[in-house]
């Protein structure tokens, strides 16, 4: 069964700063990864979407990173700002299933 | 552009009603989701559909319904509300299986069961 994993649960970094938010998963036979924004009380926003077959996306200040045999992608976001603060949660298609599975998420918080 | 859009916004029912939440899509996709996400945790898919007159359950479909007669609508039912089914339900679609396409996700409906 597939698991997907995020860590850290919450970050609170100063303005500026780089940062690197992790996604693992437990089954590398997948389609696809895909990194969202969640707004508080808000739907969900794709940012990136990598296929299994890429090893990085980018947009913008985000970079997306995907080993698919290590069960891992990282979202790297550049020079951090306020307005980046929200709910990351990424999320794998499994080969086979017509289905998202994704993570608990990734809450960040950037202060000025 | 409106992507897929879920109606309504916010509702509270009382234990043991009914209720329709909408969802539509105008991108001719064929697979449409609904997922809920419970505070802290992240979504949980309920029922899905590959194509109109196709619905199967997903991680959690108790006490839901579905049916798609049409491409573009995935309307979710509860039938007997309870205070457990208070969450915030997500409509999903994308346009294939497998291929380039990653989901385009709705505003949610947040839903109350008191």
């Amino acid at each position: 069964k597939q698991e997907v994993t995020q860590i850290p649960a919450a970050l609170s970094v100063p303005e500026g700063e780089n940062l690197v938010l992790n996604c693992s998963f437990t089954d590398s036979a997948i389609y696809n990864l895909q990194w969202f924004r969640q707004d508080p009380g808000k739907g969900l926003t794709s940012l990136l979407l990598i296929q299994s077959s890429q090893r990085e996306q980018t947009s913008g200040r985000l970079n997306a990173s995907l080993d698919k045999s290590s069960g891992r992608s990282t979202l790297y976001i550049a020079a951090s700002q306020p307005g980046d603060s929200a709910t990351y949660l990424c999320a794998v298609r499994p080969r086979g299933t017509d289905k998202l599975i994704f993570g608990t998420g990734t809450r960040l918080q950037v202060f000025p | 552009n409106a992507g897929v859009t879920q109606t309504p916004k916010f509702r509270i029912l009382k234990i043991g009603q009914s209720m329709t939440l909408q969802c539509t899509q105008d991108m001719n996709h064929n697979y449409m989701y609904w997922y809920r996400q419970d505070p802290g945790m992240g979504l949980k898919l309920i029922y899905y559909s590959v194509g109109a007159g196709i619905t199967d359950k997903g991680e959690v479909p108790n006490g839901y319904n579905v049916s798609r007669s049409t491409t573009e609508d995935f309307p979710l039912r509860l039938e007997l509300a309870a205070p457990s089914q208070t969450s915030v339900y997500f409509c999903a679609s994308t346009s294939e299986r497998g291929v380039n396409y990653g989901y385009t996700f709705g505003s949610g409906t947040r839903l109350t069961v008191v």
